[in-house]
């Protein structure tokens, strides 16, 4: 099993839908969580943390469920700002790496 | 604060050209890390450092080399350039792994091997 796995989409929304999309990880002894975004040709930018059950932010709203060992992210009311590839990340390798999952695209269409 | 800056933006290269990729932060972070992307692979760990002077390998070191003789540099080796390190790097450093504080990146560097 992959350390974290991701669905790669492309997810392709109707501006206004909620998405979720969901990361799966192999370490159960991480403990906290991150999901960044990246624009195309740009660098990781950080758009949220989950340290316990999960976190919000406005539209944006992550889960974790330590049980099943997966993190999700919901999106609601997409904006087409919103398109961009959408990372999670975990601690690996005693909390010293942070390993990138490949990444859930995203296309908000009118 | 500039935050990470990398250098250079691009960088062309030919097999077993050396070359040195740039990494710097001034906002004194422990943890810094250098990264690679490819397409459909995501961002693989390839150096990272938990602060001056140390230095481990993360998921493909192969071909790369790193030093951290000080807390703010954290240069990257190509000590001989393949067509397979062709990619996108970014560098990226947190204040300390112990804080969950999240990774700040430099903009990256585009290099291609020929």
């Amino acid at each position: 099993r992959k350390e974290v796995e991701q669905d790669p989409g492309p997810f392709n929304v109707p501006e206004g839908a909620t998405v979720a999309f969901n990361c799966t990880y192999s370490n159960s002894a991480s403990q906290s969580f991150f999901w960044y975004r990246q624009d195309c040709r740009k660098e990781p930018k950080l758009l949220m943390s989950v340290y316990s059950s999960g976190n919000e932010d406005g539209r944006f709203t992550a889960q974790l469920n330590r049980a099943s060992q997966y993190i999700s992210l919901l999106i609601r009311d997409s904006k087409l700002s919103d398109s961009a590839t959408y990372l999670c990340v975990v601690p690996t390798g005693g909390g010293n790496k942070l390993t990138f999952g490949t990444g859930t695209q995203l296309k908000v269409e009118l | 604060n500039a935050g990470v800056t990398q250098t250079p933006k691009f960088q062309v290269l030919k097999t077993g050209q050396s070359m040195t990729l740039q990494c710097a932060q001034d906002m004194n972070h422990e943890y810094m890390s250098w990264y690679r992307q490819d397409p459909g692979m995501g961002l693989r760990l390839i150096h990272y450092s938990v602060g001056a002077g140390i230095t481990d390998q993360g998921e493909v070191p192969n071909g790369y080399n790193v030093s951290r003789s000080t807390t703010e540099d954290f240069p990257l080796r190509l000590l001989s350039a393949a067509p397979s390190q062709t990619s996108v790097y970014f560098c990226a450093s947190i204040r300390d792994r112990g804080s969950n504080s999240p990774l700040h990146f430099g903009n990256g560097t585009r290099l291609t091997v020929t």
